[in-house]
């Protein structure tokens, strides 16, 4: 059973077109994430969602923009891709701070964008 | 906000010999979340250990066990018995257990393992 989940793993397009990444989780939590990973591997956190609520935005182009349909799911839409957005993207899931396994941070396989 | 600083961009360690990886952290609060995470070249990150800083006794998970210094604001992962799976990069994480939902990262470690 797959607790955090993306679709595409992998996407290659040309530069100018608009692309999305779906995450699902099925972890019950209640905040969703989307971090970026670099070729330096560094993770950038980009977005957060709190049961549907945006609640973390870094400073990301406005080409980038999250949605929150439920608090199961987070998707990431991206306008006119840059050759900059290359990267690996991750979704990720956490509950709050009370409970079993509070706290702790859950992370889907990954969605490896290439640029053209 | 909060810093996480891994200062080893790289280790390395011979097969079945221990490792210890260097995290330290910045924070004023007393209450939190320690975490490190594993990167293989698959790039799935993989929880490996939490530690809750109330907790004064070091977590353990198998070969995984952690040093954790709550006055030096020090979090350092031990790989016992190392093994050619283990080659990965490693992450350090930090949360706060009061408020907001925000992860900090730090650089992370590449770690090789020598057969």
């Amino acid at each position: 059973d797959t607790a955090v989940s993306q679709t595409p793993k992998y996407l290659v397009t040309q530069m100018g077109n608009d692309k999305s990444i779906k995450c699902e989780q099925n972890l019950g939590h209640d905040t969703m994430y989307w971090y970026k990973q670099d070729s330096k591997k560094f993770l950038k956190i980009m977005f957060s969602y709190n049961n549907k609520e945006l609640i973390i935005n870094e400073t990301v182009p406005n080409r980038f923009s999250p949605k929150s349909p439920d608090k199961a799911h987070l998707n990431l839409h991206i306008n006119s891709l840059e050759l900059g957005d290359s990267a690996v993207y991750f979704c990720a899931s956490s509950q709050g701070l009370r409970g079993v396994g509070r706290g702790t941070q859950y992370f889907g396989p990954g969605t490896r964008l290439l640029v053209l | 906000a909060q810093t996480v600083t891994q200062s080893q961009p790289e280790m390395s360690v011979q097969e079945a010999e221990t490792v210890t990886l260097s995290c330290t952290y910045d924070t004023s609060e007393s209450d939190y979340y320690l975490f490190w995470y594993k990167q293989p070249p698959s790039r799935q990150m993989i929880l490996v250990i939490r530690q809750e800083a109330y907790k004064q006794q070091n977590a353990t998970e198998n070969r995984f066990s952690v040093n954790f210094q709550k006055a030096a604001k020090s979090f350092s992962l031990k790989i016992s018995d190392s093994q050619l799976g283990d080659a990965a990069m490693y992450f350090c994480a930090y949360r706060s257990a009061n408020t907001g939902n925000q992860f900090y990262f730090g650089t992370g470690t590449s770690l090789t393992v020598i057969p």
